[in-house]
């Protein structure tokens, strides 16, 4: 089927913890994969994407890798601030689908 | 510049009101989207524009009557709306709508309604 699993949240870390958060997709072929962070009453930002396996993408600190053995898209941040407190989504889309198909949502607390 | 621009930013209606919702882009993208997202959920997919033409409903209500008046501009009409219409209403846009493209669709702030 297609779906994408992300880890529940919410997430909660110290100011320059390290951060990881999982997701894991199912496809048939080889979509894109997303990245987007909703920060508190606004509307979804892109944050990052990768088109193939083994892209890396990056953006403000964050990074993802398109793995295609483990069918991940984890995103992680070295050291987060208290600013990144948002709610971030996992998302793909296949050759085959007009759709976005997005992850439940991590929400991500990071405290002072 | 990646802006997508949605107006009102929020909206109190009554169930017998009718109003619309704005969207605009002027990134020269071709395919637009509505969006609806209930409090702590993914956005849903309500429909999508082609080249100014609906090219998707997902099934959507009559009550929701969307409009692509130009390339730039995408509406979103409504009408006799329930108190569960209540979301934030969400436009996106990509570069194109074809099969087999990787572009990624930018989105807009949104429109938070509430139908009282």
């Amino acid at each position: 089927g297609n779906s994408v699993t992300q880890m529940e949240g919410p997430v909660t870390l110290s100011e320059e913890a390290f951060l990881t958060i999982n997701c894991t997709y199912t496809a048939t072929g080889y979509p894109s994969l997303f990245w987007y962070v909703q920060y508190p009453g606004e509307g979804l930002q892109l944050l990052l994407k990768a088109t193939k396996a083994d892209d890396k993408g990056s953006n403000k600190g964050f990074e993802a890798t398109y793995r295609k053995e483990t069918t991940s898209f984890h995103l992680e941040k070295g050291s987060v601030q208290v600013s990144d407190s948002a709610v971030y989504f996992c998302a793909r889309r296949v050759d085959s689908s007009y759709k976005l198909i997005f992850g439940s949502g991590t929400r991500l607390l990071v405290r002072p | 510049d990646t802006e997508v621009t949605q107006t009102p930013k929020h909206l109190v209606m009554g169930m017998t009101n009718k109003k619309s919702l704005k969207c605009e882009q002027h990134m020269g993208h071709r395919a637009m989207y509505w969006y609806k997202q209930k409090a702590k959920k993914p956005p849903e997919l309500m429909f999508v524009y082609s080249y100014e033409k609906l090219s998707i409903n997902e099934s959507v209500p009559s009550r929701f009557s969307p409009e692509c008046p130009n390339s730039s501009l995408l509406n979103l009409h409504l009408h006799a709306l329930q108190p569960e219409d209540s979301a934030l209403y969400l436009c996106a846009s990509s570069l194109s709508w074809r099969t087999g493209s990787t572009d990624t669709q930018y989105f807009g702030p949104g429109t938070r309604l509430t139908v009282l």
